[in-house]
């Protein structure tokens, strides 16, 4: 059964912490996400990656950054946590079938 | 930001009741639609990559619709189960010559469907 795996279910950090949110997935997927899910707002995009080393920014990557070392990896860095940063965190990888998700990081910084 | 739309925002449905929701996204630049099944405490769910006008895609009791002249998709559920609630996004993916699958996500409908 191919998967998207997320290190962690629920995380809860201090500001000002640097956070790591980590993604694996095993299909060979070139192309890989983060979204960010908020009530009322949708899957909002944060960086996305087509290969690796590559990446792009996607509609809100203010206070994130990500790596992407190895093909099947795909790292979220919060440098600084802050309060506005929980929410719930997607990871994603993608084929001509669509995407397949990762089953999410709760994210709560206090 | 490109604006994707669904309505409505939430449906109450009885057992065996049919249902359709949209989904309206730019009909320019079009590339593929996509919708996905989100359950609560589950991880979204592909059920259609649709990518040709009058595209129509069918699995078990769920179809969909594409209309990408005028910007609007639909999907149908004949004779709900409970077990069909969920929140069902649809997602727009614009295509400008890039291979990147990159997605813009409406804020789904949340269907829930009462014994």
């Amino acid at each position: 059964d191919v998967k998207v795996t997320q290190s962690s279910r629920y995380l809860v950090k201090r500001t000002g912490e640097k956070v790591f949110l980590e993604c694996v997935q095993d299909m060979d997927h070139e192309n890989m996400f983060w979204y960010r899910q908020d009530p009322g707002l949708g899957l909002r995009l944060i960086y996305f990656s087509y290969d690796v080393k590559m990446k792009e920014k996607g509609d809100i990557p203010e206070g994130y950054s990500v790596s992407r070392e190895k093909k099947e990896r795909f790292s979220l860095i919060l440098e600084s946590a802050s309060t506005n940063q929980t929410s719930m965190y997607l990871c994603a990888s993608s084929s001509t079938r669509g995407y397949t998700f990762g089953s999410g990081t709760r994210l709560t910084v206090v | 930001i490109l604006n994707v739309e669904q309505s409505p925002q939430s449906l109450h449905v009885q057992e065996g009741d049919s249902t359709n929701f949209t989904c309206s996204f730019p009909s320019s630049n079009f590339y593929a639609l996509h919708w996905y099944r989100w359950e609560t405490a589950k991880s979204p769910e592909a059920l259609f990559v649709m990518t040709l006008n009058g595209d129509e895609k069918k699995k078990g009791r769920i179809s969909a619709t594409l209309n990408t002249k005028e910007g609007y998709s639909y999907l149908y559920i004949k004779g709900s189960q409970p077990e069909d609630s969920a929140t069902y996004l649809c997602a727009f993916g614009e295509g400008y010559g890039g291979a990147t699958n990159k997605l813009i996500f409406g804020t789904g409908t949340l269907l829930a469907v009462q014994p």
